[in-house]
């Protein structure tokens, strides 16, 4: 059984410019949640994807977006860096509809902006 | 505001003892609770779970407990080991359409040989 994996593992961006960091889910899993985690914070819930559509957006503005494709894998797209963006970006998997409740989570893509 | 709170930044215990970690929340529509564990340069790794219809869950040596008339648990680990060491986070979910997680901000855990 494969898990989360992300794309890439560091990522160092100018302000203002756009990022596009990648999830695969673990086998099976059919729903991808993505999180923020800033520095000495908790993670904190971006938005989630089921069969490929939306599926709940936590309060983050419009210039974060994503995607979910048939095989499930998913895309967190930033626009507009802001040096704030500045965070580990965690996806996790789960199975809709079944154990939705627990997440399971990849390594995480460290993002800079500078 | 924040929903989930774990008000222990950090924690040191000897090898052998009981570690105890507390998490408190204010929304009531919350009906699950979990807890993460992660090591540095790792995504949160799942330990145990609890539902909001039971006051106890046990999994070898860890086990929550939760009191909801407090807003309340806490996770008990007998007897803590050096691997135990790490960020434990305590998360929260109202179910709904997307059981979104809602985490605190960890309790920096430290097992001294």
């Amino acid at each position: 059984e494969t898990g989360v994996t992300q794309s890439p593992t560091h990522l160092i961006k100018t302000r203002g410019q756009q990022v596009t960091l990648r999830c695969s889910s673990q086998s099976g899993h059919n729903t991808v949640s993505w999180y923020q985690q800033a520095l000495g914070q908790g993670p904190q819930f971006i938005f989630q994807y089921y069969r490929e559509e939306e599926n709940g957006r936590g309060n983050f503005p419009p210039r974060f977006s994503g995607l979910q494709f048939p095989n499930y894998s998913s895309e967190l797209n930033v626009n507009a860096l802001e040096l704030d963006d500045s965070a580990l970006y965690l996806c996790a998997s789960s199975i809709g509809g079944v154990s939705i409740y627990e997440q399971y989570f990849g390594p995480g893509t460290r993002l800079t902006v500078t | 505001d924040q929903q989930v709170k774990q008000n222990s930044p950090s924690l040191s215990v000897q090898e052998g003892r009981i570690s105890i970690l507390n998490c408190d929340y204010t929304n009531s529509m919350f009906d699950y609770f979990l807890w993460y564990k992660k090591y540095p340069a790792e995504g949160p790794t799942f330990l145990i779970s609890i539902s909001s219809i039971k006051d106890k869950n046990e999994d070898g040596r860890f086990t929550v407990f939760l009191n909801k008339s407090a807003k309340h648990l806490s996770l008990h680990i007998v007897p803590s080991q050096p691997g135990d060491s790490a960020v434990y986070f305590c998360a929260a979910s109202a179910g709904g359409s997307n059981y979104k997680l809602t985490f605190g901000k960890g309790t920096l855990l430290t097992v001294n040989p």
